[in-house]
């Protein structure tokens, strides 16, 4: 399997509250990705990072910001979460041509 | 932007028959077409890849096919097991030198495979 985790794995919160997804990887790539799936949807770019401080939007990116201050972590966050931000959130990242996806992480937004 | 359409949404077929999932992409300068699986619960894997310089890629039982021109790529999968009961994600990208490229996903398909 692919070296790469996400915390937490489930996280209920309301409306208006900041939360922070983590994604790890263990594999020193520089390429990763921030997605989300919702259901007839498939899944949506939302942030993506080139390097450490290199990041830039994806689709869907309003509402979310990303920080990547070593190589093995990419942060997601939502300042100020809100109901159309529950989700299922996924992290990838990039080993040659093909990206490699996280576990994921089940948000729900009160 | 580009834009990955996936048909069908529901596929049923008999154990031990073929099933084909078939995706358009819309935009000519994509060169990279994966195919993640999904089971309940789980991130999506990959099960094959082609790239624009290729019109067809097997392993084993798996085969996928490219039409650049008609820019369509498709999903072929034989002898079906109840195994391959998922949901399967077609998907399209321009990998460009040293760019991020993030995939366009299809909607995906949910393979259901009768005993």
């Amino acid at each position: 399997d692919a070296g790469i985790t996400q915390s937490p794995r489930h996280k209920v919160t309301e409306t208006g509250t900041p939360v922070t997804l983590r994604c790890h990887q263990t594999e020193n790539h520089r390429y990763m990705y921030w997605y989300r799936q919702d259901p007839g949807h498939g899944l949506r770019l939302i942030h993506y990072s080139y390097g450490v401080k290199d990041t830039d939007k994806g689709e869907v990116s309003d509402g979310y910001s990303v920080s990547r201050s070593k190589t093995e972590d990419f942060l997601l966050t939502l300042e100020s979460a809100t109901s159309s931000q529950t989700s299922v959130y996924f992290c990838a990242m990039r080993r040659k041509d093909t990206q490699y996806f996280g576990p994921g992480t089940r948000l729900t937004v009160l | 932007g580009e834009n990955v359409e996936q048909h069908p949404s529901t596929l049923s077929v008999q154990e031990g028959d073929s099933a084909v999932i078939k995706c358009t992409y819309s935009d000519s300068a994509s060169n990279y077409f994966p195919w993640y699986k999904q089971e309940l619960g789980k991130g999506p894997q990959l099960i094959i890849d082609i790239r624009s310089n290729v019109g067809e890629k097997k392993d084993q039982r798996i085969a996928v096919t490219l039409n650049k021109t008609a820019k369509h790529f498709s999903l072929h999968i034989t002898e079906t097991q109840p195994e391959d009961s998922a949901v399967y994600f077609c998907a399209a990208t321009m990998y460009s030198g040293g760019g991020a490229d993030g995939l366009t996903f299809g909607k995906g398909t949910h393979l259901i495979i009768q005993p």
